[in-house]
């Protein structure tokens, strides 16, 4: 596929536990975003990897939040003890190069218990 | 606070008219500009971008920029029900880094037949 990649596309999981969101990005995009939408509202930025690095990480609500991109491509957003106040769609996006337009992913639907 | 602002909607336009999206933005570091589209239980799907003041036009679609105003609006010529979705506006301003979107809550619009 050419577009943003996202699993699971949907995440159900009990409060308190850890959960794993995975994005594979558009091959060849260099920086890579994490968003996260609540209903009705819109995406709200969570983290921004340029490469490896994580050049903003201003929107991680707490410290429960981690994203990483070891190898430059796919990230993983983990989410330690979870609260039903995550429960949010969470979108992942890259693009070419910092200056360019993002493409979004499908999303994971993650819904705490 | 960096702010998009947007009418929720929702705007009804009957099928074949001129659709008259508007955003206003806070922040005047701001430098780029993006309309994205998304419907009902799907991700944002990019459709215009605007970087300089003044008019950008693409098939139905026109964005238009006034920075001085803090003013970006999108047009939409011949609406289809099928453009019947929600428009996210969303402003980006690069510096030292610094590399989100910042979005408005979106505008719901009903293109009827």
């Amino acid at each position: 596929g050419a577009g943003v990649s996202q699993t699971p596309s949907n995440k159900v999981t009990e409060k308190g536990k850890y959960v794993e969101l995975r994005c594979d990005p558009i091959s060849g995009h260099t920086a890579l975003y994490w968003y996260r939408q609540s209903l009705g509202q819109g995406p709200e930025f969570l983290i921004y990897f340029q490469g490896t690095g994580a050049a903003d990480d201003s929107g991680l609500p707490n410290d429960r939040f981690f994203a990483v991109r070891p190898e430059g491509s796919v990230s993983t957003l983990k989410i330690q003890r979870t609260e039903r106040g995550d429960s949010a769609v969470y979108l992942c996006a890259s693009s070419l190069a910092p200056d360019q337009p993002q493409h979004f992913g499908d999303g994971t639907r993650l819904s705490i218990l | 606070q960096k702010e998009v602002e947007q009418n929720s909607g929702p705007l009804s336009v009957p099928e074949g008219a001129i659709a008259s999206l508007n955003c206003t933005y806070s922040d005047r570091g701001s430098q780029s500009f993006f309309w994205y589209r998304q419907y009902s239980g799907k991700s944002p799907e990019l459709i215009m971008f605007i970087y300089s003041n003044g008019d950008k036009e693409d098939g139905r679609f026109t964005a238009q920029l006034n920075k001085a105003s803090q003013y970006v609006s999108l047009l939409i010529r011949d609406s289809q029900p099928s453009d019947s979705a929600t428009y996210l506006c969303a402003a980006r301003a690069l510096s030292g880094g610094y590399n989100k979107l910042i979005f408005g809550a979106g505008t719901r619009l009903a293109v009827h037949p």
